[in-house]
């Protein structure tokens, strides 16, 4: 079984300063990783993905993701957060084998003037 | 080219009521994926279609049902409705072939609401 947990229902940050969405996850296969987010009243949008190679995966926004295997994490990041990026974040997982992902819980980031 | 088309955007229904849900898929992608969305539940998948085929299924009673055609386009049907049955629907379409390591992309939803 898959599972992804996104342990910050909320994360606050200053617009300008560096931003940081927790994900870790569970996988009895080679992880596939990926990013979503959402705005109000809307479906999900694609950020970034993480399949193999470089650990380090950068998307769109200027949003990027570290592959950390040892801690089973994929954290999204942004050096500078814009009030733009407010919205809700999710994280998901597949395995090699699954056809489908599994999605964290989401984490509402709010970023302030 | 044209995203996931879901329509209607939204719909009220009274419980007991059925109601169906329709999903068109990006030209050319083969798997549409059904998930529903609630405030406290997050994001719960419920079935993936492939080739008409269902290929997967969440754990959903068997009230929730769907079908894919052969153009690729998704039907999603609820009968029976309960008041827990309101939720935000999306459907999300991937690729051309047999493989995880697409993206999806995601329509905007139909908002369903029973009452």
């Amino acid at each position: 079984a898959q599972s992804v947990a996104q342990p910050e229902d909320q994360v606050n940050v200053a617009e300008g300063n560096p931003l940081t969405v927790k994900c870790t996850y569970s996988v009895s296969g080679n992880p596939y990783l990926f990013w979503y987010v959402q705005y109000p009243n809307r479906g999900l949008q694609f950020l970034l993905k993480y399949i193999t190679g470089d650990n380090l995966v950068k998307g769109s926004y200027g949003f990027e993701a570290e592959f950390n295997k040892s801690q089973t994490s994929f954290h999204l990041k942004k050096p500078s957060a814009l009030v733009s990026d407010s919205a809700l974040y999710f994280c998901a997982v597949r395995d090699t084998n699954a056809g489908k992902s599994t999605f964290g819980d989401g984490t509402t980031l709010t970023v302030k003037p | 080219k044209a995203g996931v088309t879901q329509t209607p955007r939204y719909l009220i229904k009274t419980r007991g009521q059925q109601v169906t849900l329709s999903c068109s898929p990006i030209s050319g992608h083969r798997s549409v994926s059904w998930y529903q969305q609630t405030p406290g539940q997050g994001l719960q998948f419920l079935f993936e279609y492939f080739s008409e085929t269902q290929r997967n299924k969440g754990n959903f009673p068997g009230r929730f049902s769907g079908r894919q055609f052969s153009n690729s386009r998704s039907e999603m049907n609820v009968s029976t409705l309960e008041l827990g049955d309101s939720a935000l629907y999306l459907c999300a379409s991937e690729g051309t072939g047999h493989s995880p390591t697409g993206e999806a992309f995601f329509g905007q939803g139909t908002r369903l609401t029973v009452v």
